[in-house]
């Protein structure tokens, strides 16, 4: 196993157009995160999966954004009608449990500008 | 959701010197992870602290987890251009699901 994947690394668009992220878990890790980060801030919490299930959303997740995890493997994140303030790392992390203090293991994230 | 603090936002220094880097809140937590994250890529976990006053080292990093378990320390020793990145402490609370939630990080920088 590799780790987490995330496609693409980076990705210019347009305002108000659509873009989708792709995060492969490690493998069998039950828990999905999304996180965005921006420059000089640690990630911020977007939403997590436990298995296929979408079990919590942050108030940093604007009804243009939406996340799915099919089957309970891989992961999609699509932002609508993008904004330059959606301009952002965005990071996927996976973890074998829900336990506290399980490591979270992180994909390299991808570079989204927004022009 | 807990006020975290981490201090200091910035520190550039000379390679050789020690530091250390501050996790604070007003919250107990049930458990605090210390991460790295070096520029253009995720965090990595370092440590896992449990024991209020817990000290554990990894190689010239000392981590410690404060008595009352609400705020921990990170001390490198002699730190060298590889220990440059973003330190980031994300703390655990008693109750509700778990989810690793950050502090804002101390971005450290190890000039050669």
């Amino acid at each position: 196993d590799t780790g987490v994947s995330q496609n693409p690394r980076h990705k210019i668009t347009k305002r108000g157009q659509n873009v989708t992220f792709r995060c492969d878990p490690i493998s069998e890790h039950n828990r999905l995160y999304w996180y965005r980060q921006t420059l000089g801030q640690g990630p911020e919490f977007l939403t997590y999966f436990q298995n296929e299930a979408q079990l919590e959303k942050s108030r940093l997740l604007s009804d243009r954004f939406s996340a799915e995890r099919p089957k309970g493997s891989f992961s999609t994140l699509e932002i609508q009608r993008t904004e330059q303030g959606d301009s952002a790392m965005y990071l996927c992390a996976s973890s074998a449990t829900g336990y506290r203090g399980t490591e979270a293991f992180f994909g390299q994230g991808t570079r989204l500008t927004v022009v | 959701t807990q006020l975290l603090e981490q201090s200091p936002q910035f520190l550039s220094i000379q390679e050789g010197e020690n530091l250390t880097v501050y996790c604070n809140s007003s919250s107990v937590f049930s458990s605090l992870q210390w991460y790295r994250q070096e520029p253009g890529e995720g965090p990595v976990l370092l440590v896992t602290v449990v024991t209020g006053g817990e000290v554990k080292k990894l190689k010239r990093l000392t981590f410690q987890f404060g008595d009352a378990r609400k705020d921990s320390s990170l001390h490198i020793t002699a730190a060298q251009p590889g220990d440059t990145g973003l330190y980031l402490c994300a703390p655990s609370l008693s109750g509700g699901s778990y989810i690793p939630t950050f502090g804002r990080g101390t971005s450290l920088i190890v000039h050669p």
